[in-house]
């Protein structure tokens, strides 16, 4: 089945550590974007892409990395420079910029 | 991002009463989207709207595109207890580019 996939569900890290949050799309969509979800602040964008190799940041991509080496691809790391990286992590994919996102299940991180 | 406010916060009602809820911009808007979110899940797009005036419905839900080009309202017809979870409206700002900008939700509770 088509769709976006991001992995893990739920992650525990300490702090200072870097994680990598996973996110692997089949739906042959161009663009890719990561947002941060926390309580009663709805979704804020951290990186997104429009094309292979490239990556545009977004409202707050301080302490956050992103890679877009293949079509299906773009994970987010989470460096031990994200002040407060406890959140829910949502992936989207859309088939061109400015159009309807399709969003995986989320990832859960929580800092220890 | 451009700032969306969506109205109310939350609501609380019976089973089989109408809900609706709306969304402002301060700018022009091109495009708005309006997605629903269960708890754990990511947000799953129920109406798309691209023209000034437009009214959509998606079964039991109708959304409209205000004439201004500012606001869309999402009215949700006889609920039922499935209703449950956040709804978000989404949009383009015509000088947004391919940053979709989020309100910060309206969370819905249905009693039976």
């Amino acid at each position: 089945d088509g769709g976006i996939t991001q992995s893990p569900k739920y992650l525990f890290r300490k702090e200072g550590q870097n994680v990598t949050l996973s996110c692997e799309q089949n739906l042959n969509h161009d663009a890719m974007y990561w947002y941060r979800q926390d309580p009663g602040q709805g979704l804020r964008l951290i990186y997104y892409s429009q094309i292979v190799n490239d990556f545009q940041k977004g409202d707050i991509a301080e302490g956050y990395s992103v890679s877009r080496e293949k079509k299906e691809s773009f994970p987010l790391t989470v460096t031990s420079a994200q002040k407060n990286p406890t959140a829910f992590y949502l992936c989207a994919s859309s088939t061109q910029g400015a159009g309807e996102l399709f969003f995986g299940e989320g990832s859960r991180l929580t800092v220890l | 991002g451009q700032q969306l406010n969506q109205s109310p916060q939350s609501m609380f009602i019976q089973e089989g009463e109408d809900v609706s809820m709306n969304c402002t911009s301060s700018s022009i808007f091109n495009t708005w989207l309006w997605y629903k979110q269960d708890p754990g899940e990511g947000p799953v797009l129920l109406i798309a709207l691209y023209k000034a005036g437009e009214l959509t419905s998606n079964g039991r839900l109708t959304a409209q595109f205000g004439i201004t080009r500012k606001d869309s309202f999402l009215n949700i017809s006889a609920s039922i207890p499935s209703d449950v979870g956040i709804y978000f409206c989404a949009g383009y700002g015509a000088n947004s580019g391919y940053a979709l900008n989020f309100g910060k939700g309206t969370s819905l509770l249905v009693t039976p």
